[in-house]
């Protein structure tokens, strides 16, 4: 089975602050995806990256995909408290494609 | 546009009891899944299917059963609920593999 570990598993900073998400694996996927939930609600798609060493850029929020396609990060700047909530990494395993996750980020941005 | 429905948002079930949450989405997808969260974790899989009349376990699926009848229709059956069967149930559909999944509002089930 396919596992995806991110880390770290829960960040508390002040407004202002820079941060990275990282999502790690052993094996390869095909693309990653990255999602956010706020409290109450199911995940909502921030990002799909497909090809290995692909940057894509979303507002503050910068995703790369590793070059071996086995890991993603996810890179806020100049965080604000609009960006509190989980940040949950996704992939298709190797076996039939369902979408797993890893265990989650979750992020607090203290103003 | 509904997308994903979930229904109930809210259910507290006795030990024992059986109940099926439902998922209905609008949007043709073929695949479609159930997931539980516990407080401040990602998503573990339970179920998946990839089109009517296919389904298959994920990472967690004791306790649990779905059928997959219609494009449409995706419901989860627990049959002897246990304490550790409570948690947040979310249903999500999804077009085909590095698609986008879109998830329903979730279901608060608590089993005392």
């Amino acid at each position: 089975t396919q596992l995806l570990e991110q880390s770290p598993q829960f960040l508390s900073i002040q407004e202002g602050e820079n941060l990275t998400v990282y999502c790690n694996s052993s094996s390869v996927f095909s693309s990653l995806q990255w999602y956010r939930q706020e409290p109450g609600e199911g995940p909502v798609l921030l990002v799909t990256v497909v090809t290995g060493g692909e940057v894509k850029k979303l507002k503050r929020l910068t995703f790369q995909f590793g070059d071996a396609r086995k890991d993603s990060s996810l890179h806020i700047t100049a965080a604000q408290p609009g960006d509190t909530g989980l940040y949950l990494c996704a992939g298709a395993d190797n076996q039939g494609g369902k979408l797993i996750f890893g265990q989650g980020t979750e992020l607090s941005v203290k103003p | 546009n509904a997308g994903v429905t979930q229904t109930p948002k809210f259910r507290i079930l006795k030990i024992g009891q059986s109940m099926t949450l439902q998922c209905a989405q609008d949007m043709n997808h073929n695949y479609m899944y159930w997931y539980r969260q516990d407080p401040g974790m990602g998503l573990k899989l339970i179920y998946y299917s990839v089109g009517a009349g296919i389904t298959d376990k994920g990472e967690v699926p004791n306790g649990y059963n779905v059928s997959r009848s219609t494009t449409e229709d995706f419901p989860l059956r627990l049959e002897l609920a246990a304490p550790s069967q409570t948690s947040v149930y979310f249903c999500a559909g999804q077009d085909g593999q590095n698609t986008e999944a879109f998830f329903g509002q979730g279901t608060r089930l608590t089993v005392v």
